[in-house]
Order: structure tokens, then C-alpha cells, then sequence
């Protein structure tokens, strides 16, 4: 069983500040890290698949960056805002098509 | 209908009981998943169908049971469980297996009294 660590595993921030959480996972048999959103009440939600190292995605005020050489994956979020406040989740897919997921980060905005 | 769902949304039942759940998605992907959440645990991916053929069975008890009957519906097969497998069961689709995001049902909760 492989180890996806997230930190912090909970957050709270003020309406407008940015905030950024990790994701770090084994750097061996990399295939794919993938995060979710996932908020009260719904089902996770695709934020980002990344493959390559070095690969930066970007979707509004979400951003997020890839290092598989050392095994870690930066979530980005600038200007949170209240409905930013889910759980994070982030997804290590190695090369025998076996999926890890981590505890998340739950991150709360107030407003 | 729009993505995947999964019925039913909630479950009670007993240790010697046999139930199913069912997972359907409307999105024309090949791969199907089984994810159990159990209370402060990561998510635990439980099984994998490519294409209607199981390719992975992360060690679970013979008293879940999956099927597949087709490429749009998955079920899970559940029978003398025990109070330890109440979590929450969410179905996941994705185009193919590997490195393609995958699309989340609402999940099933489920209490073994």
C-alpha cells in the first residue's frame, strides 16, 4: 500500500486570502496525480489530471503544479472565496493502473 | 439522466441480509470503479472493470461481490456484512482506466446493524 500524504489536513481562511495546500506521493511508478474537489452533500469533483513533470494546470482561481522527480503536487487557490470551501483531495494513479487517494485538506472560508 | 448515479442513496441492513447496489453512468466511458469511505480514512478504491471485465480487486472480503453486466452498469453484491463495512460506497466512471479523471456518483450510504 502506497502512502498519499495531504497537508494541512484542515484550513481556514478569510474571504480574499489565497492558500495553497500539498499533495506528495511515491516518486517511483508514476503515471498520473489527479485532484477533487469535493464539497458537503456532493459527489468529488475532477479538478485536474497532470502527468508530466514540471505540468501546471489552471481553472479560474485554481491552479496546480506537478514534481514527480521528488513527489510532490502543489494546490493553488487564489482569492478563496466561501464556496471554495470543500475537502481537496488528491490521487496517485502509478503504472499498474492502481489509484490512492489521500485524507484531503478541508478547507473552510469564511466570509 | 446526466453522469453516474448510484441507487440507493441510503441503506440499513442487517448482518445476515443480502442487498445490492447499483451504479449507472450515462457518459459512455469504459471503466468503472467501487470506492468505500469509511469514517477519517482516505478514500479506498475497492474494484475496477475495464470494459466489463473486473482488472482490479484490491484484497476485498468475498462478501462484497461486483458485477458488470454491461459497459453503463456496475452493481455491488453485499451479504453477511458486518457493522465495520457501514461507510459510504461511491461509483466512479472514467473514459478509460489510467490517467483519466474520473466522474464521482453520490454515493451510497450504508449502516450494518
Amino acid at each position: 500500500i502506497l502512502n498519499v500524504e495531504q497537508s494541512p489536513q484542515s484550513l481556514h481562511v478569510q474571504e480574499g486570502d489565497s492558500t495553497n495546500f500539498t499533495c506528495s506521493f511515491p516518486s517511483s511508478n508514476f503515471y498520473a496525480l489527479h485532484w477533487y474537489r469535493w464539497e458537503t452533500a456532493k459527489s468529488p469533483e475532477a479538478l485536474f489530471v497532470m502527468t508530466l513533470n514540471g505540468d501546471e494546470k489552471k481553472k479560474g482561481r485554481i491552479s496546480a503544479t506537478l514534481n514527480t522527480k521528488e513527489g510532490y503536487s502543489y494546490l493553488y487557490i487564489k482569492g478563496s472565496q466561501p464556496e471554495d470551501s470543500a475537502t481537496y483531495l488528491c490521487a496517485f494513479t502509478d503504472n499498474f493502473n492502481k489509484f490512492y487517494f489521500g485524507s484531503g485538506t478541508k478547507l473552510n472560508v469564511k466570509p | 439522466e446526466t453522469g453516474v448515479t448510484q441507487t440507493p442513496r441510503h441503506l440499513v441492513m442487517g448482518m445476515t441480509n443480502k442487498k445490492s447496489l447499483k451504479c449507472e453512468q450515462h457518459l459512455g466511458h469504459n471503466a468503472m470503479y467501487w470506492y468505500k469511505q469509511s469514517a477519517k480514512k482516505p478514500l479506498e478504491l475497492m474494484f475496477v472493470y475495464s470494459l466489463e471485465e473486473r482488472v482490479e480487486n484490491n484484497s476485498v472480503p468475498s462478501r462484497f461481490s461486483p458485477e458488470c453486466p454491461n459497459s453503463s452498469h456496475l452493481f455491488l453484491h453485499l451479504h453477511t456484512l458486518q457493522p465495520e463495512d457501514s461507510a459510504l460506497y461511491l461509483c466512479a466512471s472514467s473514459q478509460e482506466t489510467g490517467g483519466y479523471e474520473q466522474y464521482f456518483g453520490p454515493g451510497t450510504r450504508l449502516t450494518v446493524t
